[in-house]
């Protein structure tokens, strides 16, 4: 267990459907990073919030968008989906800033049917 | 951009030492990590080179060449356990002074009896 909590674990919608996936960082960690793994495919960086601040981007599409609450939980806003959104989303944080060190949370797999 | 490349499938016997090679292409580089990925699993990190050199953690052992962007880590007295696939991560920056973690697309290693 890594300590990072993300829900729901699965979750099914249609196209166009918005919906919101969230995360809370192990504890004291004040960076949370977002990650997409489609199926057998590598992990893509979408972005990362440092203490509430966006800190670095990745290809993130303007449909997604993710936030970073005073708490440090965090939240991956994905709209108008798509059938290719469906894909596994990965929470990580860390304490550092910037760090290969990653703890990551179990995911939250997203279909779009 | 980055571009990692790693053999996409490696094989071994238990008990073997068997070796993942990394080689990237990337700017604004940082270190290189490596992440174990059990099947539905999440992202486990390994190690993280900085400097050039060997860095040993138990059977696993990761090493890094900055003049020739190159890594590999080392896996030893190989267990069943040990099937998963394997990422290596580089991290680089993104834009001032942040940086971000990309990943390769994983080499998936199977240990056989």
């Amino acid at each position: 267990d890594s300590g990072v909590t993300q829900t729901p674990k699965h979750l099914i919608t249609a196209t166009g459907q918005r919906v919101t996936l969230r995360c809370s960082p192990r504890s004291g960690d004040l960076s949370v990073y977002w990650y997409q793994q489609s199926l057998d495919q590598g992990l893509q960086f979408l972005i990362q919030y440092y203490n509430g601040e966006e800190r670095a981007k990745g290809n993130i599409l303007e449909r997604f968008s993710a936030q970073q609450f005073p708490d440090l939980h965090s939240e991956l806003n994905l709209s108008s989906l798509e059938l290719g959104d469906s894909a596994l989303y990965f929470c990580a944080s860390s304490v550092a800033r910037a760090t290969g060190e990653l703890f990551f949370g179990e995911g939250s797999r997203l279909t779009v049917l | 951009g980055q571009s990692l490349e790693q053999p996409s499938e490696v094989t071994a016997v238990e008990g073997a030492i068997v070796q993942i090679n990394c080689t990237y292409q990337t700017s604004g580089f940082y270190g290189l990590s490596w992440y174990q990925q059990h099947d539905g699993g999440a992202p486990t990190f390994l190690s993280y080179n900085a400097l050039d050199g060997l860095e040993e953690t138990g059977r696993f052992s990761s090493f890094l060449s900055r003049s020739d962007s190159y890594g590999y880590l080392l896996l030893q007295e190989l267990q069943m356990k040990d099937s998963a696939s394997y990422f290596c991560a580089v991290r680089v920056l993104n834009t001032g002074t942040a940086s971000k973690l990309t990943f390769g697309t994983g080499t998936r290693l199977q240990v056989t009896l």
